[in-house]
């Protein structure tokens, strides 16, 4: 079973920050976090991950909240080309999907 | 261009006849693993692989076979396909570093149907 919980869908207007939060609260102490989104059926992709500090990179912010029980990934000016599927996935080698959050950017 | 190569994208094949989906990445990754997904269970793994002549079971083996002979290549076969292994695949591949910090690149994807 996966360790995370999403909501299963958001809405985000274009040029604004979408917020996609997580929940891992089973996390342990050495454990990632990562996100992963796909795009219709493609290949997920992979966008951030971190341990315990917060992670910048030329996609997205990922916010680490200080006990590790909940995550949020920041894309800061979302476009339409966002729109996908956003996993959080809590572990190592073995990527353990759930269903993500389906995020729709709108115009 | 790092990248994680499957073959074919698209395959229509009858119940019992064996088929192979290849799998190559030039990445020198040491772990490789494949997935199916299918609508409203998401991505499962189904075999993985830690280096050359190590493999073992994921989540959902039943009915499939994987090889890792050469640390770039690693197919999935199914002996005997069924309609029930109708679904999309992904290969992924990654470093097997110690610290649990490594990103995964999947495949394009192989959409397969079984009549």
């Amino acid at each position: 079973d996966a360790k995370t919980t999403q909501p299963p869908s958001m809405d985000c207007a274009e040029g604004r920050a979408a917020n996609l939060p997580c929940n891992h609260s089973t996390i342990s102490g050495n454990e990632y976090v990562y996100w992963y989104r796909q795009i219709h059926s493609q290949g997920p992709q992979y966008i951030i991950h971190g341990l315990k500090n917060n992670e910048t990179n030329e996609m997205a912010s990922l916010i680490i909240t200080e006990d590790r029980k909940s995550s949020t990934l920041i894309l800061p000016h979302a476009t339409l080309r966002d729109t996908a599927v956003y996993y959080c996935i809590v572990g190592f080698q073995k990527l353990v999907f759930g269903t993500g959050t389906r995020l729709l950017v709108s115009p | 261009e790092a990248q994680v190569t499957q073959n074919p994208r698209y395959l229509i094949t009858v119940t019992g006849k064996k088929l192979t989906v290849t799998c190559s990445q030039n990445m020198n990754h040491e772990y490789m693993s494949w997935y199916r997904q299918d609508p409203g269970l998401g991505l499962r793994q189904i075999y993985y692989s830690m280096n050359v002549e190590v493999t073992d079971k994921g989540d959902v083996p039943e009915g499939y076979k994987v090889s890792r002979k050469e640390k770039r290549n690693f197919p999935l076969i199914l002996e005997s396909p069924s309609p029930n292994q109708t679904s999309l695949y992904f290969c992924a591949s990654s470093l097997l570093g110690r610290s649990m910090n490594t990103e995964a690149f999947f495949g394009q994807g192989t959409r397969l149907t079984v009549v």
